[in-house]
């Protein structure tokens, strides 16, 4: 079945480290997205990718990084800089540039220690 | 940007009654409106949208209405199962730009059987 795989599923992490969260799709679907979820608050958009090599940041980029070398690949990296990493974090996918995300991962869950 | 407001926040229904989410949204220039379900640990799923050329689209037992001029939206689920206990969001997207939508906060539903 195709679809879209974070990993892992909790992660966690200690103070001034780097985590880098996996997402991976077999949708051959261009574009794909990550978002930030916090309790009793909607998705917040941390960065999009319409295509290879091409990213943008969304509201909360600062602290983040991605990078796009593959279409099936859009891993996000949680750099020290963020200092209220503590978060669900979800990976999304749509068809085509310029669509709306149409599936989700089911999310990595990090944690500070 | 855009600004979409969600209510209510939790909602409570005995099995078999209906459930309805309101949003409001601020950009007259949205015009695709997605609603998703998200179940406990698991990533958002899609479930119905509606375009501003439409005032009312239904699947099964869950229809969106939207009121372009007053700039509403609303989701409508009828005869609730307990397997409709979930965190529903709405969001907006514009027309022109990237395309992005805005999501609102979120609403938990309960479904007592």
């Amino acid at each position: 079945d195709g679809g879209i795989t974070q990993s892992p599923k909790y992660l966690f992490r200690k103070e001034g480290q780097n985590v880098t969260l996996s997402c991976e799709q077999n949708l051959n679907h261009d574009a794909m997205y990550w978002y930030r979820q916090d309790p009793g608050q909607g998705l917040r958009l941390i960065y999009y990718s319409q295509i290879v090599n091409d990213f943008q940041k969304g509201d909360i980029a600062e602290g983040y990084s991605v990078s796009r070398e593959k279409k099936e690949s859009f891993p996000l990296t949680v750099t020290s800089a963020q200092k209220n990493p503590t978060a669900f974090y979800l990976c999304a996918s749509s068809i085509y540039r310029g669509d709306q995300p149409q599936h989700f991962g089911d999310g990595t869950r990090l944690s500070i220690l | 940007g855009e600004n979409v407001e969600q209510h209510p926040s939790t909602l409570s229904v005995q099995e078999g009654d209906s459930a309805v989410i309101k949003c409001t949204y601020s950009d007259s220039a949205s015009n695709y409106f997605p609603w998703y379900k998200q179940e406990l640990g698991k990533g958002p799923q899609l479930i119905i949208d509606i375009r501003s050329n439409v005032g009312e689209k239904k699947d099964q037992r869950i229809a969106v209405t939207l009121n372009k001029t007053a700039k509403h939206f609303s989701l409508h689920i009828t005869e609730t199962q307990p397997e409709d206990s979930a965190v529903y969001f709405c969001a907006a997207t514009p027309s022109g730009g990237s395309y992005i939508p805005t999501f609102g906060r979120g609403t938990s539903l309960i479904v007592h059987p």
